[in-house]
């Protein structure tokens, strides 16, 4: 069965920290996507990154970096030198074989103290 | 970029009236729309998904009798909450896919705030 396991319910941090947000995903497929969103309060969700199955590189944008390891099927995302328009909740999603369909985490409340 | 909006973007009604909500991709044909609700605090739960000339699909334990579904063109699904009461309050959320470089991507709509008073 596919399952997005986002364990963190909320995290707290103060300006400038760094921040890892983890993600663990279940799914019986060979072929998969993974997804970061963010979530703001104003509710419209912000696409981060999509990362295929068959690309384990761990990539960089900016302040945000992702780790895929499907070793141990995880997909965590860090935010270095955190700020206070990082706060939001974040989200981590599967979906299986471009059937367009996500499977999402529970999301993680991100609060960025100044 | 492909866009995806809602209209309205918040509504306010009466319990037992019904609501239509409206998610349009405004540059690309989308055959399949994904309607979702969420609550305050919780994640997106996925209602279900909308085909273009056809039956949409429900989600286990989603009426379709009380969330009416309509993907009359490609660029357009409306979600009708009938009979809507305030347990229905929530926050829906349409997203479509679209391939953009060769890349499947999803891209959401800003969302709609129902409020059943």
């Amino acid at each position: 069965a596919q399952k997005v396991t986002q364990a963190q319910t909320e995290i707290s941090v103060v300006e400038k920290e760094d921040v890892t947000l983890d993600c663990v995903y279940e799914t019986r497929d060979t072929t998969y996507y993974l997804f970061w969103y963010k979530q703001p309060p104003s509710g419209e969700l912000v696409f981060l990154i999509r990362r295929n199955s068959f690309d384990e590189q761990n990539e960089i944008s900016g302040r945000y970096s992702w780790n895929f390891q499907k070793s141990t099927s995880s997909f965590n995302f860090t935010i270095t030198a955190s700020q206070v328009v990082d706060s939001a909740v974040y989200f981590c999603a599967l979906s299986e074989n471009s059937n367009y369909q996500l499977i999402w985490g529970a999301g993680t409340k991100l609060i960025i103290k100044p | 970029g492909a866009v995806v909006s809602q209209h309205p973007s918040w509504v306010i009604c009466k319990s037992g009236t019904s609501v239509k909500i409206e998610c349009r991709s405004l540059d690309f044909q989308a055959t399949t729309m994904f309607w979702y609700r969420q609550f305050p605090k919780q994640s997106l739960m996925l209602m279900a998904t909308s085909n273009e000339g056809s039956k949409a699909t429900y989600e286990q334990g989603v009426e379709k009798d009380k969330f009416l579904i309509n993907h009359a063109s490609l660029t357009l699904s409306t979600l009708t909450v009938t009979s809507a009461h305030p347990e229905d309050s929530s926050f829906y959320i349409c997203s479509a896919p679209n391939w953009d470089r060769g890349r499947e991507t999803q891209y959401f709509g800003p969302g709609t705030r129902l409020l059943v008073l």
